[in-house]
């Protein structure tokens, strides 16, 4: 059992529009990160999040950290075919990275 | 580019046999943590290393060992390998051991076992 859970799976969409893809669980988190890892690359850090409630943004992408510290979402608006990748999320355990499964998301022109 | 250099990119081998995955983590890092990436399993830790001890260890199987060396360079040895060891294998790196801090990932060695 994934102690996160991540959805969709897998989402498709036209350049330009939005999406937005979750990851949730039933404990309760100090911190969250947010990493995407494009083809034959490893992971790359977006964000960490850490307090209740946060809103950071990072240009088009919007990370959000649910007010229980149980759930996090990243919206990405106006997309574009470079946000194609595996969006994953991490929780930090004494400095193992414990990921979801992740949500791939390819974005075409 | 993350500054973590792994080799080989690639390496194909057959069941049973032994392979090395070595990793040079970004100057000054001296914690190296190991992960392995399958389509079933996803992003599993492996082990970790700091300044050329033992930290943590994760769903490691007996079979995997790691070190640390005095560079701090580390290496992961593969033995008795099965069709299952398929993976891409990750290592990254961080300047601290503890806490939030930020890990750089390397390309990844992508292992097939034929």
């Amino acid at each position: 059992t994934q102690l996160l859970e991540q959805s969709p799976q897998f989402l498709s969409i036209q350049e330009g529009e939005n999406l937005t893809v979750y990851c949730n669980s039933s404990s309760v988190f100090s911190s969250l990160q947010w990493y995407r890892q494009e083809p034959g690359e490893g992971p790359v850090l977006l964000v960490t999040v850490v307090t209740g409630g946060e809103v950071k943004k990072l240009k088009r992408l919007t990370f959000q950290f649910g007010d229980a510290r149980k759930d996090s979402s990243l919206h990405i608006t106006a997309a574009q075919p470079g946000d194609t990748g595996l969006y994953l999320c991490a929780l930090d355990s004494w400095g193992k990275l414990q990921f979801g499964a992740g949500t791939q998301v390819v974005v075409t022109p | 580019d993350s500054g973590v250099t792994q080799t080989p990119k690639h390496l194909i081998t057959a069941t049973g046999q032994r392979v090395t995955l070595r990793c040079s983590p970004r100057s000054g890092d001296l914690s190296v943590y190991w992960y392995q990436q399958s389509l079933d399993q996803g992003l599993q830790f492996l082990i970790q290393y700091y300044n050329g001890e033992e930290r943590a260890k994760g769903n490691i199987l007996e079979r995997f060992s790691a070190q640390q060396f005095p560079d701090l360079h580390s290496e992961l040895n593969l033995s008795s390998l099965e069709l299952g060891d398929s993976a891409l294998y990750f290592c990254a790196s961080s300047v601290v051991s503890r806490g939030n801090n930020e890990q750089f990932f390397g390309p990844g060695t992508r292992l097939t076992v034929l």
